[in-house]
């Protein structure tokens, strides 16, 4: 079975700071992996995913994150947040034999403080 | 384009009352899903269907029923609302097993 650890529930950062969150996770299997982003109040949107390739991802708002096989993380970063960037953000895999089913960690709040 | 819509936003149940939360997407994606979330626990899925016609449980399915009306709708029911039952419910759907999935935006549930 698959299981993703988010060890930071929130993460207060002041604007144009650096921030990481990290995520963690095991398998037996090879997995695809997805940051997610929930504004308030509103549903999930997708950040970036990592399925093969280049193990550093990009988003289109300055996220990165890089896959680490080795260390079964895929940490999430920006060099400068903004304000706008305060919401709740979610690692998420799958498995690559098709079941279908995201399996998700339990969340970071990312804080950005004036 | 709406992309995926639930029904209701907010609804306040009493213990042992049932309903049913309403689920539908306009981009004729193949495989629909429902969620709840609570604090703390991140999302976890409740049941998922891979295709028109075909339901399969997910990690939390016990107290929930679905069915997958065509291909645009997805509805939950709850047949005898309990109060661990008070949750975010979250429905999405994706064209492909490994794409991204695209979520509604929630309907708040109370249960007393």
């Amino acid at each position: 079975a698959q299981s993703v650890t988010q060890l930071d529930s929130q993460v207060p950062v002041f604007e144009e700071a650096p921030v990481e969150l990290r995520c963690n996770y095991s398998s037996s299997v090879s997995v695809y992996l997805f940051w997610y982003v929930q504004y308030p109040n509103q549903g999930l949107q997708l950040l970036l995913k990592y399925l093969s390739g280049s193990t550093l991802v990009e988003s289109i708002n300055g996220f990165e994150a890089e896959f680490n096989k080795s260390q079964t993380s895929f940490h999430l970063r920006k060099p400068s947040v903004h304000i706008s960037d305060t919401a709740e953000y979610f690692c998420a895999v799958t498995r690559m034999d098709s079941s279908y089913k995201l399996i998700f960690g339990s969340g970071t709040r990312l804080l950005v403080r004036p | 384009n709406a992309g995926v819509t639930q029904t209701p936003k907010f609804q306040v149940l009493k213990t042992g009352q049932s309903m049913t939360l309403q689920c539908a997407q306009d981009m004729n994606h193949n495989s629909m899903y429902w969620y709840r979330q609570d604090p703390g626990m991140g999302l976890r899925l409740i049941y998922y269907s891979a295709s028109e016609g075909t339901t399969d449980k997910g990690e939390v399915p016990n107290g929930y029923n679905v069915s997958r009306l065509n291909k645009r709708e997805f509805s939950l029911r709850l047949e005898s609302a309990a109060p661990s039952q008070t949750s975010v419910y979250f429905c999405a759907s994706t064209a492909t097993t490994v794409g991204e999935q695209f979520f509604g935006p929630g309907t708040r549930l109370t249960v007393l």
